[in-house]
């Protein structure tokens, strides 16, 4: 029973346009969203966040949208650059529960940036 | 460098032995998780300390498995009897509390033969 899901396993993009990803979840106790970036044989890497009581989180070319009635999030990346190439995990927090499961992760979009 | 740190990054044993693999975390946070990566799926929860006690395991924890953390420091995680099955990529998380970004160590990628 995923919770997490990101229902594209890859998405291709050229450089410079605007990158999509996006991710919904089922756990309506999830109250704090995440997104990590990772390259082969390294560790996720934090990128964005977003708290449930915001709709918006912009950071440089990262912008993330929280749709919560729809349960639903996005990463937006524009422009994308090649090093943006890598895979995309989106993960949720249930942060009333404290923590104690950790985060719980999509299974990840891999998103490869055309010349 | 004052990040996670995790040896070995690669391990490959025959089935059967014991590995055991550790956890540097950065060293303000008191938060420690270990989670599980196989291919094609996102990372899986597997077990969690604040500081010295193991507060939570998941049910992928068999009973094969073991994880420590002595004096609320580095952490081991040790997997005995290995199983074909148990090949993935095993990554520790620190994070302290009230924060919610965790962050991340490169992995110990394990392969059963």
């Amino acid at each position: 029973d995923q919770q997490v899901k990101q229902n594209s396993p890859s998405l291709s993009v050229q450089e410079g346009r605007i990158s999509i990803l996006n991710c919904d979840y089922t756990n309506s106790m999830f109250d704090y969203f995440l997104w990590y970036k990772k390259y082969p044989a390294e560790g996720p890497t934090f990128l964005i966040s977003i708290s449930s009581i915001k709709d918006k989180n912009e950071d440089g070319r990262f912008t993330v949208f929280l749709n919560k009635s729809a349960k639903h999030l996005s990463l937006h990346i524009v422009p994308s650059q090649p090093g943006d190439s890598a895979v995309y995990f989106c993960a949720a927090l249930d942060t009333a529960g404290g923590g104690a499961d950790g985060l719980t992760f999509g299974k990840g979009t891999h998103l490869i940036i055309q010349p | 460098d004052t990040g996670v740190s995790q040896d070995p990054r690669h391990k490959i044993t025959k089935r059967g032995q014991n590995v055991t693999f550790r956890c540097d975390p950065i060293s303000e946070h008191n938060r420690l998780y270990w989670y599980r990566q196989t291919l094609g799926q996102g990372p899986e929860f597997l077990t969690y300390f604040q500081n010295e006690a193991q507060l939570e395991k998941s049910r992928l924890l068999s009973d094969r498995f073991s994880a420590e953390r002595p004096k609320g420091s580095f952490s081991t995680l040790e997997i005995q009897r290995t199983e074909q099955g148990d090949s993935a990529m095993y990554l520790c998380a620190s994070f302290w509390t009230g924060r919610t970004e965790a962050f991340f160590g490169q992995g110990t990628r394990l392969t059963v033969v």
